[in-house]
């Protein structure tokens, strides 16, 4: 069964504390994504990886840090500098670059700063 | 900057009736569409995609028409179901060598009984 998986699904985090969300994919794309949702608003790119051990930040890049060691995981963290963390995260995968393939998409992290 | 938008944020509809969801977008360059649908609390789901060199593409139950001339995107769902309640929202990219996909911000479809 071909996809792509997000955990945790709700994550709960206290002011001050990093935190880690997964992304697997297992459908061999080389691209990798994670896209922040807020509501009302369209999905705005964190950062992305079109192959392994390279990454880009996009244009919400600040207080947040990825790492693309294998192909098929592009885990995600959260730190402590990210002014407002509450959100849908949301982590897509595409065959090839940014430009015009298609991307898709995992299920999800919804993660809460108390 | 460049914005990929939708005219309207709500839209309900008599099941069975057929849905239109509209989608302007501002880069006379961009070549590359999608439409994704999102449920409550899931990721998006990709529905049907058009490059500009079409005008219209149809998949199962949804058809995308693409105007160029006025920069605007469509959505097509016909006999629309419950199952079709959502968020719908259109994507472009393309336009540039450093192009990234960029995303509206979606309109809710709701289906009357």
């Amino acid at each position: 069964d071909g996809g792509i998986t997000q955990s945790p699904k709700y994550l709960f985090r206290k002011e001050g504390q990093n935190v880690t969300l997964s992304c697997e994919q297992n459908l061999n794309h080389d691209a990798m994504y994670w896209y922040r949702q807020d509501p009302g608003q369209g999905l705005r790119l964190i950062y992305y990886s079109q192959i392994v051990n390279d990454f880009q930040k996009g244009d919400i890049a600040e207080g947040y840090s990825v790492s693309r060691e294998k192909k098929e995981s592009f885990p995600l963290t959260v730190t402590s500098a990210q002014k407002n963390p509450t959100a849908f995260y949301l982590c897509a995968s595409s065959d090839g670059g940014l430009e015009s393939d298609t991307q898709y998409f995992g299920p999800g992290t919804r993660l809460t700063v108390l | 900057g460049e914005s990929v938008g939708l005219h309207l944020p709500t839209l309900s509809v008599q099941e069975g009736d057929n849905s239109i969801i509209n989608c302007a977008y501002s880069n006379s360059a961009s070549d590359y569409f999608i439409w994704y649908k999102q449920e409550s609390g899931k990721g998006p789901q990709f529905i049907i995609d058009i490059r500009s060199n079409m005008d219209k593409r149809q998949g199962q139950r949804v058809t995308v028409l693409l105007n160029k001339t006025v920069k605007h995107l469509s959505l097509q769902i016909a006999a629309t179901q419950p199952g079709d309640s959502a968020v719908y929202f259109c994507a472009e990219s393309g336009y540039s060598s450093a192009s990234k996909i960029i995303f509206g911000s979606g309109t809710r479809l709701s289906i009357r009984p």
